[in-house]
């Protein structure tokens, strides 16, 4: 399976927007780009996936490079509630189980 | 709610003890995931069933670990003659189908004195 590398932890500010990075250099055609969270005591959340093209949801906006070798994910108003540890993850939609293999994850710290 | 369900929420146990932690997927959900979550790390998968039928265990760390689904809904996972090793969250997650996002329970935290 394809690795992702995310920074251990971000800051921000409350109700400003948050640019969480992921790079996956060896990503292959087929992998899709998850991401999950956790919040504290919590299991994870799903929160947005994606292929190739830029996705939104109510929760997040998802932005694929064009060479997909990396993703970044946009929460647009940050609140205390999106402090958690975020996990991009790729899972290939064929020949899968569908098992979601994490990483470590960046932690999120929002200051109001 | 109708989320998915996982009980007890904290569970102690002495080395050796078996236990048995139960999870109840959200209804009509065909796919159900184990995952193992050591402090400071993310999940880590464990097996998969797709209704009754397990289709993976490759991620079961030892043949202590053995996990259910008879009737395609509620699942167990027991584990046997438990190790301090072996504390940890253990998350369930249940999806439409393999590929459809996972919801996940709150877990169980074991602690293995």
């Amino acid at each position: 399976d394809a690795k992702t590398t995310q920074p251990n932890s971000m800051e921000s500010n409350e109700e400003e927007p948050v640019h969480l990075p992921c790079n996956h250099s060896t990503i292959s055609g087929t992998d899709y780009i998850h991401w999950y969270r956790q919040l504290p005591s919590q299991g994870p959340e799903y929160v947005i996936h994606g292929l190739t093209s830029n996705v939104n949801n109510r929760m997040a906006s998802l932005a694929i490079a064009e060479d997909r070798k990396s993703s970044t994910l946009i929460l647009h108003r940050a609140t205390l509630r999106d402090a958690a540890v975020y996990y991009c993850i790729l899972r290939r939609d064929s020949g899968n189980t569908g098992k979601l293999i994490f990483g470590q994850g960046t932690t999120l710290q929002v200051k109001p | 709610g109708a989320g998915v369900s996982q009980s007890p929420r904290y569970k102690v146990a002495k080395r050796g003890q078996d236990v048995a932690l139960r999870c109840d997927p959200i209804s009509g959900h065909v796919s159900l995931f184990w995952y193992q979550q050591a402090l400071g790390q993310g999940p880590e998968f464990l097996t998969y069933f797709q209704n009754e039928a397990q289709l993976d265990k490759s991620g079961l760390p030892s043949d202590r670990f053995f996990a259910e689904r008879p009737e395609g809904s509620v699942s167990t996972l027991k584990i046997q003659r438990t190790q301090q090793e072996d504390s940890a969250v253990y998350l369930c997650a249940s999806s439409l189908g393999q590929v459809q996002p996972q919801h996940f329970g709150d877990g169980t935290r074991l602690s293995i004195l």
